[in-house]
């Protein structure tokens, strides 16, 4: 099945930096890639998705990249601001198959 | 609408209780799942439902039994309750597309056995 991994586990960042979470995908034929967040005792959220067919994908200060050929894909954030704190968590998955989950990445913006 | 909900919000239940969370959606959607979230390891699927009257085991589907009995309920079942099973619990729904199938998460359901 599916594996994904996800790094890093925590990242703290001054606020209106930038902030780089990764994951790698064990199966080559995974066609979508979501990535979720989720405030601290509240239920995840999707935030930005990626299909195969696409590299890349922006919307305001977050982005996600798509390398098919290395399986893997990262979430930008610009800009990052308190309210950004949150675990962010990536997937991945198959055609008609279940998402599977990374571990999940804690990021902490400090004013 | 109130999109996917969960009862109960927080339980605590002695070693070999049993239990039943009941996770209901409006959104008339297919698909139904059961996460559970432990410090460190993400969301492990136990089970997932792709239609009324089907289920299917996730990644950590033992000492859990669920049911679909209506398109918009999905039952998690814990017949004999055991301190690993301490957890948070969320419940989520999509519809049946593949490479599209974002999925919306219920509140979470907050259990410790004891």
């Amino acid at each position: 099945g599916e594996n994904v991994e996800q790094h890093p586990s925590t990242l703290s960042v001054q606020e209106g930096d930038s902030a780089v979470i990764k994951c790698t995908y064990s199966d080559s034929a995974s066609n979508y890639f979501p990535w979720y967040k989720q405030e601290l005792g509240k239920r995840p959220q999707l935030i930005i998705d990626i299909r195969s067919n696409v590299g890349e994908k922006k919307d305001q200060r977050i982005a996600v990249t798509l390398n098919k050929t290395a399986k893997h894909f990262s979430l930008h954030i610009t800009e990052t601001q308190p309210e950004d704190s949150a675990v962010y968590f990536c997937a991945a998955i198959r055609g008609y198959s279940t998402l599977t989950f990374g571990k999940g990445t804690m990021l902490l913006v400090s004013p | 609408n109130a999109g996917v909900t969960q009862t109960p919000k927080f339980r605590v239940l002695k070693t070999g209780q049993s239990m039943t969370l009941l996770c209901a959606q409006d959104m008339n959607h297919e698909y139904m799942y059961w996460y559970r979230q432990d410090p460190g390891m993400g969301l492990r699927l136990i089970h997932y439902s792709v239609g009324e009257g089907t289920t299917a085991k996730g990644e950590v589907p033992d000492g859990y039994n669920v049911s679909r009995l209506k398109k918009q309920n999905f039952l998690l079942g814990l017949e004999s309750a055991a301190p690993s099973q301490t957890s948070v619990y969320f419940c989520a729904s999509s519809y049946f597309r593949p490479r599209n199938n974002e999925q919306f998460f219920g509140p979470g359901t907050r259990l410790t056995v004891l």
